[in-house]
């Protein structure tokens, strides 16, 4: 299995819900990313999970919530988002945290705040 | 100056045309070095890894200079498929850092 399996592909939310995104590999990687991308941008890294533990927080605001139940699973916990939150959230996942041998990137979940 | 410096482009080619894209770096100990390629509104797929001189897959050769620290991408005989965002992104060989990203070249090939 070479892939990262992301869900849901598309979401739509009011800026009062609480959702989540969800991301999943069985590659063995020990490495997890989320990264947002808006349009003609390039990834904006927003959270490096390295051995189930947060090692980097790109200054997120508190409304972006990760998590890493386990070596397989990360997922991006949303509250209260505004309407410039809307982006393309990339997960991610390597081999090494230095990304030594490049990353495996999910298909994404667009995400629309109104 | 930027860690990883690419030309956004756009680059417009005719089918069967040769294209290069040049990428800079600024981290002498970078080790790692990768082509990605980005399809409108898709996520960044791995096109080619860069770890010595260069490497060469069918129609795309990849070209390193760690002197002048810069990566290159060659595609030959270009083909309307082709026509993507390619990102280079380069790894800072540090302890709790992750890859770094160029802002991407874009290209567009036309029949």
């Amino acid at each position: 299995d070479t892939e990262v399996t992301q869900t849901p592909k598309h979401l739509v939310m009011g800026m009062t819900n609480k959702k989540s995104l969800k991301c999943e590999q069985h590659m063995g990687h020990r490495a997890m990313y989320w990264y947002k991308q808006k349009a003609k941008k390039p990834p904006e890294l927003m959270f490096v999970y390295s051995y189930e533990k947060l090692s980097i927080n790109e200054s997120v605001p508190s409304r972006f919530s990760p998590e890493c139940p386990n070596s397989s699973l990360l997922n991006l916990h949303l509250h209260a988002l505004q309407p410039e939150d809307s982006a393309l959230y990339l997960c991610a996942s390597s081999q090494d945290q230095g990304g030594y041998y490049g990353y495996t990137f999910g298909s994404g979940t667009r995400l629309t705040v109104v | 100056r930027k860690e990883v410096e690419q030309d956004p482009g756009p680059f417009n080619v005719p089918e069967g045309a040769t294209v290069a894209f040049n990428c800079t770096y600024s981290n002498s100990a970078s080790q790692s070095f990768f082509w990605y390629r980005q399809d409108c509104r898709k996520e960044p797929k791995l096109l080619m890894s860069v770890y010595s001189s260069g490497n060469e897959d069918g129609r795309f050769t990849a070209q390193l200079n760690r002197a002048s620290q810069y990566i290159s991408l060659l595609i030959r005989d270009s083909k309307l498929s082709d026509s993507a965002t390619y990102l280079c992104v380069v790894n800072r060989n540090q302890a709790g850092t992750a890859l770094i990203f160029g802002k991407g070249t874009t290209l567009s090939v036309s029949s």
